[in-house]
């Protein structure tokens, strides 16, 4: 069974702090793909990363994907409240990037303003 | 974009009815449609996925004479929670995915058994 483990899984700041949310595997995946999801909707995609060591850039967010593809983090510049809500890391594996989906455990985001 | 649309918004029901929850991709034609279910402040935990035409995989854990999946077309896969019971209530999410166009989330069915 494929882990994805995501931390911190609750995080708490002020308008204009940085921020990191890691997600950390042992296993291998195809891709991994970055969501932001509010309270009573379905998760929005944020971005997917395909390649070990690609780092994608979204404004203030920075995604980065591990050299060897079973990790990633995603970097948020000087937060704002609007960034408030849960964000869920999520990878694709056997071999395809339409297979089925393995999340970590979500980490909720509260800015204060 | 790719676009999922998931039906109804929101339902409620009493305790021993049957409820359907319809997801469509509306503008490609999906390999493979993933329901999840999430809780609270939770991450989504994957029911089953289902390809059009065969028998759904219910992931361990899961009932699938409760929870059944029909995949009939290409664009609609159903969820129906059959004897819906108080603890069934929760946030239902279908997504669907094909090569190329990638994962595409419904917006969420929330289930209030009464």
């Amino acid at each position: 069974t494929q882990l994805l483990e995501q931390s911190p899984q609750f995080l708490s700041i002020q308008e204009g702090e940085n921020l990191t949310v890691y997600c950390n595997s042992s296993s291998v995946f195809s891709s991994l793909q970055w969501y932001r999801q509010e309270p009573g909707e379905g998760p929005v995609l944020l971005v997917t990363v395909v390649t070990g060591g690609e780092v994608k850039k979204l404004k203030r967010l920075t995604f980065q994907f591990g050299d060897a593809r079973k990790d990633s983090s995603l970097h948020i510049t000087a937060a704002q409240p609007g960034d408030t809500g849960l964000y869920l890391c999520a990878g694709a594996s056997g071999g395809t990037s339409y297979g089925k989906l393995t999340f970590g455990q979500g980490t909720i985001l509260t800015v204060h303003p | 974009g790719a676009v999922v649309s998931q039906h109804p918004s929101w339902v409620i029901c009493k305790s021993g009815t049957s409820v359907k929850i319809e997801c469509r991709s509306l503008d490609f034609q999906a390999t493979t449609m993933f329901w999840y279910r999430q809780f609270p402040k939770q991450s989504l935990m994957l029911m089953a996925t289902s390809n059009e035409g065969s028998k759904a995989t219910y992931e361990q854990g899961v009932e699938k004479d409760k929870f059944l999946i029909n995949h009939a077309s290409l664009t609609l896969s159903t969820l129906t929670v059959t004897s819906a019971h108080p603890e069934d209530s929760s946030f239902y999410i279908c997504s669907a995915s094909r090569q190329g166009v990638g994962y595409t989330f419904g917006s969420g069915t929330r289930l209030t058994v009464v």
